[in-house]
């Protein structure tokens, strides 16, 4: 939505660079995550998941960092385009199974040409 | 293309008004969600609902209200409409027992409260 990001803190990258997006949970016990981007005026989108009993997973341009440790998460996006100009934020599963999820506030990523 | 409608993308209503929301989803997807996005507060999910006529509370229920009659349609029902009930309203599904804990997003819809 149009007003989504007012408050959100932004990260600005220049085209063709790396783009590293974090993330805090909150509960230890979680064990499923979840990237979403929203372009402006739209719904939130699927980029790619990660359970508790892997540390990374590689998708196309993305890779998804997981530290139980500190209960961090990461997004990095790879030689970054334009198109990836958006607000992106994290989700974790409550409870397993439940679909239920808490969503961070989000990161507004500006790419910059 | 799979697919998650929701049928008006802004409203404005008056305090006191009814208001309906109403969500469509084409994936034959068991689980539907309503969630209200907030500047600053993320997604904080209102309503959800495992199966038809079957729906329960979220973390911010008060004021509203669900239907679930059947399984493609989840609607979001605000029985008096307050100024504190303007914001982004988004209707989500997802399915059981696939690979993912995906949720298909609608495009949202504004509601302003007078």
């Amino acid at each position: 939505g149009e007003s989504v990001g007012l408050h959100l803190p932004t990260l600005s990258v220049q085209e063709g660079d790396n783009s590293i997006i974090n993330c805090a949970y909150s509960n230890s016990a979680s064990d499923y995550f979840i990237w979403y981007k929203q372009e402006s005026g739209k719904g939130p989108q699927f980029i790619i998941d990660i359970r508790s009993n892997m540390d990374k997973r590689q998708g196309q341009r993305v890779t998804v960092l997981l530290n139980k440790t500190v209960k961090h998460l990461s997004l990095q996006i790879a030689a970054t385009q334009p198109g990836d100009s958006a607000v992106y934020f994290c989700a974790e599963e409550t409870t397993s199974g439940t679909y239920k999820y808490i969503f961070g506030t989000g990161t507004r990523l500006k790419v910059l040409a | 293309d799979v697919k998650v409608t929701q049928s008006s993308r802004y409203l404005v209503k008056r305090t006191g008004e009814k208001v309906f929301l109403e969500c469509v989803q084409d994936m034959d997807h068991e689980n539907m969600f309503w969630y209200r996005q907030d500047p600053g507060l993320g997604l904080r999910l209102i309503y959800f609902s495992y199966d038809v006529k079957m729906k329960e509370k979220g973390d911010i229920p008060e004021g509203y209200s669900v239907s679930r009659e059947k399984k493609e349609r989840f609607s979001l029902i605000l029985e008096s409409a307050s100024t504190n009930q303007t914001s982004m309203y988004l209707c989500a599904s997802s399915s059981v027992g696939t690979a993912t804990g995906e949720l298909f997003f609608g495009e949202g819809s504004r509601l302003t409260v007078l």
